[in-house]
């Protein structure tokens, strides 16, 4: 199994600042074939259900902000926020699809 | 617009079982996986297992083998979870979400369901 660890497990930041948050695998998720990541990310505000952001990595999904950009490759991967506003409080998920399905332990945003 | 509707929380008792229903709508429901996940309180998520409503074919994260079973009825476009033997373990909240055959990219609001006496 594909193990997923994200850090920080929290962050608080004032609105307007930049934050990035790390996910990383036990395993590549680049898949040699077709050289794509099986990467996505998920945003869960407080009472909600996911809410896909992110998926190959670095796609971003419509009508998602574009103050939210993923990246990186094989095991590591970044989401960035670059501008946060106040409805970023969330928490935050990776998951690889390349093997079964496999979710980080989230980032906890926290705005100041 | 896609939608997938889940039905509303469950107390139930240990020893008992449980069935939480998602409707889809606004896309064909048969072209889609069904994907079932587990969030335990505070905690992340886990994949419960997936059925294809085209045939009706299932697949279980090894975990939830026998403690969950997945079926569907096409005719009102509908998913369902059944739970048995149920322990505080099995406390959480249970979304379904459609698979794009990769990511998730519609999930239901979710179904809290409760074990205790």
């Amino acid at each position: 199994n594909i193990m997923m660890t994200q850090s920080p497990s929290s962050l608080a930041v004032s609105a307007g600042e930049k934050v990035t948050m790390s996910c990383k695998s036990s395993q590549s998720v680049l898949y040699s074939s077709n050289q794509k990541n099986y990467l996505a990310w998920y945003q869960q505000k407080p009472g909600q259900s996911p809410k896909l952001l992110i998926y190959w990595a670095s796609t971003r999904e419509s009508g998602v902000p574009d103050r939210f950009t993923g990246s990186g490759s094989g095991t590591d991967f970044t989401l960035t926020i670059s501008s946060v506003q106040a409805e970023d409080l969330a928490v935050y998920y990776c998951h690889q699809y390349l093997s079964s399905h496999t979710f980080g332990g989230g980032t906890k945003l926290e705005i100041k | 617009e896609i939608q997938l509707q889940q039905s509303g929380p469950e107390l139930v008792k240990p020893g008992a079982s449980v069935k939480v229903s998602c409707k889809a709508s606004g896309y064909s429901f048969t072209d889609y996986n069904m994907y079932w996940v587990k969030q335990s309180h505070g905690k992340s998520l886990e994949w419960i297992g997936y059925i294809d409503p085209y045939n009706g074919g299932t697949s279980y994260n090894q975990k939830f083998k026998g403690k969950a079973t997945l079926t569907v009825d096409k005719s009102s476009s509908t998913a369902f979870m059944h739970l048995n033997s149920l322990t505080s373990e099995d406390s959480a909240v249970y979304y379904c979400a459609r698979d794009t055959k990769r990511y998730f990219d519609v999930w239901g609001a979710g179904t809290t369901v409760t074990v205790s006496s």
